[in-house]
């Protein structure tokens, strides 16, 4: 059965310092994986996504992710941490084309010291 | 930018109330979704629906129930509101080809006293 692991329900970092959430999956098929974040008393909107191909996702705001099958990861990254970015991101994974699920992590908060 | 509306955002009721929980989307996807979210946690599935006159249970079990008598259109309802169904509200709705990526409405915050 799929599951997502996201290592961390708060991270705090730095303005202007590097942003990382930890992301890992399990999958028995090649997955599909997505990254969302959640403003406070806001939905969720698509950061970027993994399909095929390319292994580094690009998405909106900076941010990207990196999908690494042997080490069954997905994390996001972001160079440079804005007080904006200051928020909930969500990890999920989708078990290929036969299910419709969307399995989602716990979340990780993100906080940005001024 | 996906188009998907959910109305109203904030909700205060009694207990014993039955309430309806709407969302719609513009795009013309055939699946929608119904997820709960408590604060601080993670999404869980409650409710979906693949087209029109298909509804399925989600893996959460819910009291509520659901319609999908059009496209666009995918409401909730909450026959008794109780305290226990206080939480956040989210539907969701889908482009059916793979990997059919889920867009979110922006969510309803339910409170039940």
């Amino acid at each position: 059965a799929q599951s997502v692991t996201q290592l961390g329900s708060h991270v705090s970092v730095s303005e202007g310092a590097l942003v990382l959430l930890r992301c890992n999956y399990s999958s028995s098929v090649p997955p599909y994986l997505f990254w969302y974040v959640q403003y406070p008393n806001q939905g969720l909107q698509l950061l970027l996504k993994y399909t095929t191909g390319a292994t580094l996702v690009k998405g909106i705001n900076g941010f990207e992710a990196e999908f690494k099958k042997s080490e069954t990861s997905f994390h996001l990254t972001k160079p440079s941490a804005h007080m904006s970015d200051a928020a909930e991101y969500f990890c999920a994974v989708r078990e290929g084309d036969s299910s419709y699920k969307l399995i989602f992590g716990s979340g990780t908060r993100l906080l940005v010291r001024p | 930018e996906a188009d998907i509306y959910q109305t109203p955002r904030y909700l205060v009721i009694g207990t014993g109330k039955k309430i309806t929980l709407e969302c719609s989307q513009t795009m013309g996807h055939d699946k929608m979704y119904w997820y709960q979210q408590d604060p601080g946690m993670e999404l869980h599935l409650i409710h979906y629906s693949y087209g029109v006159n298909s509804t399925e249970k989600g893996d959460l079990s819910s009291e509520s129930t659901v319609s999908r008598i059009r496209t666009e259109h995918f409401p909730l309802t909450l026959e008794s509101a109780r305290p226990s169904h206080t939480s956040q509200y989210l539907c969701a709705s889908s482009e059916g080809l793979a990997p059919d990526t889920q867009y979110f409405g922006p969510g309803t915050r339910l409170t039940v006293l």
